[in-house]
C-alpha cells in the first residue's frame, strides 16, 4: 500500500545547531511534497513544498531535498530556535486528499 | 486576511450522542477538507466538499458525514459516538482543492467521548 513514513519518531538538538528530519515514502507517482509544521496546541501550518521536477528548494532558513531514486525526503532547519519545537510532518496529496506520515518531534534544547 | 476557524476548540460527549464541528475557510477558498488526528493513527483524511458537494472520501465509516454551505463553511457530524473517536478534529481549506493547492489548516477541534 502507499505510505509516506519517518525515520526517527524524535529528534533533540542543541540551539543553533542545524536539523535533518527525514521521510521516506513508497508511492513513486507522488509528484509534488509538503512539509508542514504542527506547535502544541495549533493545527499544521504549511513550512514548504517541492515538486517532483526539482530536486532541492530552499526558504526562509529551511531547505528540502528530494531524492526520487530512494523515494527520500528531507527538511533541513538551519541555526534551529527555540522556536521550532513542533512537530514536523511531510505528505504528499493524492487529488485532494493528503497522506501524511507519522511525524517527527523535534525538540530544541537553549 | 482572517485563517481557517474552528468551533468549538474543545468538545466533551458521551457515548451514543452526537456532535456537529464547525469549519469557516479562508475568504476566498471553496475546499474544504476534515481530517482527523491520534497518537496511534497519526492524521487521516475524512472528506472533502468543493461547490457543497463532497468529492472525496476517506475510508471512515457512515457514522461521520459532513456538508457544505453555499459560502464555503462546513460542518461535520459524527452520530452514536463511541469511546474510539475521542480525536483531535482538523478542517483544512484551500483555493479550489487540486492537488497542487496548499491546504492550510484551522486550530482543530478537540473531542473528548467519555
Amino acid at each position: 500500500g502507499e505510505s509516506v513514513g519517518l525515520h526517527l519518531p524524535t529528534l533533540s538538538v542543541q540551539e543553533g545547531d542545524n536539523s535533518i528530519i527525514n521521510c521516506a515514502y513508497s508511492n513513486s507517482a507522488s509528484d509534488y511534497f509538503i512539509w508542514y509544521k504542527q506547535e502544541s496546541g495549533k493545527g499544521p501550518q504549511f513550512i514548504i513544498d517541492i515538486r517532483s521536477n526539482m530536486d532541492k528548494r530552499q526558504g526562509q532558513r529551511v531547505t528540502v531535498l528530494l531524492n526520487k531514486t530512494v523515494k527520500h525526503l528531507s527538511l533541513q532547519i538551519a541555526a534551529t530556535q527555540p522556536g521550532d519545537s513542533a512537530v514536523y510532518f511531510c505528505a504528499y496529496p493524492s487529488g485532494s486528499r493528503l497522506t501524511f506520515g507519522e511525524g517527527t518531534q523535534l525538540t530544541v534544547n537553549p | 486576511k482572517a485563517g481557517v476557524t474552528q468551533t468549538p476548540r474543545y468538545l466533551i460527549k458521551t457515548r451514543g450522542q452526537q456532535v456537529t464541528l464547525s469549519c469557516s475557510p479562508i475568504s476566498g477558498h471553496r475546499s474544504v477538507s476534515w481530517y482527523q488526528q491520534t497518537p496511534g493513527q497519526g492524521l487521516q483524511f475524512l472528506f472533502e466538499y468543493f461547490s457543497e458537494t463532497q468529492r472525496n472520501k476517506g475510508n471512515f465509516p457512515g457514522r461521520f458525514s459532513g456538508r457544505q454551505f453555499s459560502n464555503s463553511r462546513s460542518e461535520m457530524n459524527v452520530s452514536t459516538l463511541e469511546l474510539g473517536d475521542s480525536a483531535l478534529y482538523l478542517c483544512a481549506s484551500s483555493l479550489v482543492g487540486s492537488p497542487q493547492n496548499i491546504q492550510y489548516f484551522g486550530a482543530g477541534t478537540r473531542l473528548s467521548v467519555l
